[in-house]
């Protein structure tokens, strides 16, 4: 079965400093991966996904993430925090063909001015 | 633009008594999903429909219902609200196979009194 989970339920950061949030995966077949960004009171939008062509994807906002088959790792980046980027970020994995997405449990970034 | 589309984007609704929430897509998606997420946690899929075909969730309580009348719209009625059912409720489309990722409307935040 397939499962996701994030580093860090809560990660705080300087504004300007390095942001990386953690997610791992398990899947028996190479899945499909996503980053959710949620603002408070919204629904979920899409930040990037992995779908088995380059492993680095470049998403919206100016994060990225490079997808790591031998550590099972999809960590999400972006190199200079900013105020706006202060939410909840969702992970999520999918293999191909007909399952369902699973979402990891979620990680709360603060941004410290 | 295309969009999903939640209405209302808050609900009070009194304890046991009948409430419908509603989505709507212009993305002409085959997949529509509803899902509930309560505070600090992940989405939690109810269920989905590919296009008419309906696919509940094992744990899905059957106190929640859904219909999908056309492509377009979908409801999710829950015919006796009980405390326990205040959440945010999301509504997500997609292709297919999902491999691109989901769209979210804003969700409806539903409070139980």
């Amino acid at each position: 079965a397939q499962s996701v989970t994030q580093l860090g339920s809560h990660v705080s950061v300087s504004e300007g400093a390095l942001v990386l949030l953690r997610c791992n995966y398990s899947s028996s077949v190479p899945p499909y991966l996503f980053w959710y960004v949620q603002y408070p009171n919204q629904g979920l939008q899409l930040l990037l996904k992995y779908t088995s062509a380059a492993t680095l994807v470049k998403g919206i906002n100016g994060f990225e993430a490079e997808f790591k088959k031998s550590e099972t790792s999809f960590h999400l980046t972006k190199p200079s925090a900013h105020m706006s980027d202060a939410a909840e970020y969702f992970c999520a994995v999918k293999n191909s063909g007909g399952d369902k997405v699973i979402f990891g449990p979620g990680t709360s970034l603060s941004v410290i001015p | 633009d295309a969009m999903v589309i939640q209405n209302p984007r808050y609900q009070v609704t009194q304890f046991g008594k009948p409430v419908t929430l509603s989505c709507s897509q212009t993305l002409n998606h085959n997949v529509m999903y509803w899902y509930q997420q309560k505070s600090s946690q992940a989405p939690k899929l109810l269920f989905h429909y590919y296009d008419k075909d309906f696919n509940n969730e094992a744990d899905t309580p059957d106190n929640f219902q859904s219909r999908r009348p056309n492509t377009s719209f979908c409801f999710l009625d829950i015919r006796s609200p009980g405390l326990g059912d205040a959440a945010m409720y999301l509504c997500a489309t997609s292709t297919p196979l999902g491999d691109y990722g989901y769209t979210f409307g804003s969700g409806t935040r539903l409070t139980v009194v």
